[in-house]
């Protein structure tokens, strides 16, 4: 069974600094892709970046990178120089034949 | 190019009541998605359709929820008759298919209050 489990309900970081969102997944699944998505208060879930279990470099988008660690199975969010646009909830998510979301973490970044 | 379509953005419901959702996906996606999303939760699955064939509809209620697509593109999503306990998101979204790297892109949602 796939199982995806994000430990941190809520986190804050001040503006400008980096902060790291955990993910950790379960699957028998030797094929995967992992995602991290982020939900605005207006509900809309955007696409951020995404990683396949295959792929030997983490995963980097402008500010978001995907701390991707096969063995320890986490998949974890790094986001530097942070900005007050970025708090938000944040999903982690894997993909095998469907899409499974974690609890998400909300973030909040500080002034 | 205009992403996933929802509708209504809002709706409020007696309970008993009859609702219906509406999806049209990114143009040339086949795979389509019907999710869940409570207060604080994660979107939970309910609906998968490859084409206009569901293939994975383990989650869904059948006893009072509903979906179809019957050309493969658009999609609706019915609950009848809806209960107090359906107040929630309910998000489409679709995907080019099913492959593990294609990213799965959502509309914003239509928002189920049912008093």
């Amino acid at each position: 069974a796939q199982k995806i489990t994000q430990t941190q309900p809520g986190m804050f970081v001040q503006e400008k600094e980096a902060v790291t969102l955990d993910c950790t997944y379960d699957t028998s699944d030797q094929s995967y892709g992992l995602f991290w998505y982020k939900q605005p208060s207006s509900g809309e879930m955007i696409f951020l970046i995404y990683q396949g279990s295959y792929d030997e470099q983490n995963a980097t988008e402008g500010r978001y990178s995907l701390n991707f660690q096969k063995a320890r199975k986490s998949a974890n969010l790094v986001i530097s120089a942070s900005q007050l646009g970025d708090s938000a909830m944040y999903f982690c998510a894997m993909r095998t034949r469907d899409m499974r979301f974690g609890a998400g973490t909300r973030l909040t970044v500080k002034p | 190019e205009a992403g996933v379509v929802q509708s209504p953005r809002y709706k409020i419901i007696e309970k008993k009541q009859p609702v219906a959702f509406w999806c049209n996906p990114i143009s040339g996606h086949n795979t389509l998605y019907w999710y869940l999303q409570n207060l604080g939760q994660g979107p939970e699955l309910l609906i998968r359709y490859e084409n206009e064939e569901a293939v994975d509809d383990s989650q869904l209620p059948k006893d009072r929820f509903s979906a179809e697509r019957l050309k493969g593109v658009d999609s609706t999503l019915k609950i009848q008759p809806a209960e107090l306990g359906d107040s929630a998101v309910y998000l489409c979204a679709s995907s080019a298919d099913r492959g593990l790297g294609n990213t799965i892109y959502f509309g914003e949602g239509s928002w189920l209050t049912v008093v």
